[in-house]
């Protein structure tokens, strides 16, 4: 299996609510990551997990917050987010260095 | 800062065309890397290359590195409508991978 997946694949909430993004491999890869992108710009970078332990941290706000529970799975926790925070939300593993595979990501409106 | 920087932004041929996307980068590498965006859609890894190497062939793609000049290019021959999307350089570092602005390519029929 070959494959990422995210889920929801669409997202719209309020700035009071608190939702979940979810991801998940089966690839045995020991890195996984969180990448943001707003319209017609490269995917920025927000969190890498590495053998499930946060090892880089690109100065996120705290309204995100990471956890990985094992191997395979990836969350992102979302909190008072703002408009501005209105993204696709990508997520991929690797592993820990060459090719990334990516899921097909979380497209977020926040109101 | 963006470790990836690419030229053109955006880019129209002909099918049949080829076409030619350029990246430059600012620091020491492990490799370089080449993904495709289709619209809306995850990102498609299509090619790394190392840094120790001069040139890769992946089906109809082809990649330079030139370390000393601390660029890359990636060539489409024989272009085709299906190759419409973003194409990003993706320059690898020591501890993580940092996409350059892209180019969206359009192929018209």
């Amino acid at each position: 299996d070959t494959e990422v997946t995210q889920t929801p694949k669409h997202l719209v909430m309020g700035m009071t609510n608190k939702k979940s993004l979810k991801c998940e491999q089966h690839m045995g890869h020991r890195a996984m990551y969180w990448y943001k992108q707003k319209a017609k710009k490269p995917p920025e970078l927000m969190f890498v997990y590495s053998y499930e332990k946060l090892s880089i941290n690109e100065s996120v706000p705290s309204r995100f917050s990471p956890e990985c529970p094992n191997s395979s799975l990836l969350n992102l926790h979302l909190h008072a987010l703002q408009p501005e925070d209105s993204a696709l939300y990508l997520c991929a593993s690797s592993l820990g260095y060459g090719e990334q595979f990516f899921g097909p990501g979380t497209r977020l409106t926040v109101l | 800062s963006q470790q990836g920087e690419e030229d053109p932004q955006a880019l129209s041929i002909q099918e049949g065309e080829n076409a030619t996307m350029n990246c430059s980068y600012k620091t020491s590498i492990n490799n370089l890397q080449w993904y495709r965006q289709n619209s809306g859609r995850g990102l498609v890894h299509l090619i790394l290359i190392r840094s120790n190497e001069r040139e890769k062939h992946s089906g109809r793609l082809r990649v330079t590195l030139d370390t000393s000049k601390k660029s890359s290019s990636l060539l489409i021959t024989a272009s085709r409508a299906a190759d419409t999307a973003s194409y990003f350089c993706a320059p690898e570092t020591y501890d993580k991978v940092i996409f350059g602005p892209g180019t969206s390519l359009s192929v018209i029929p």
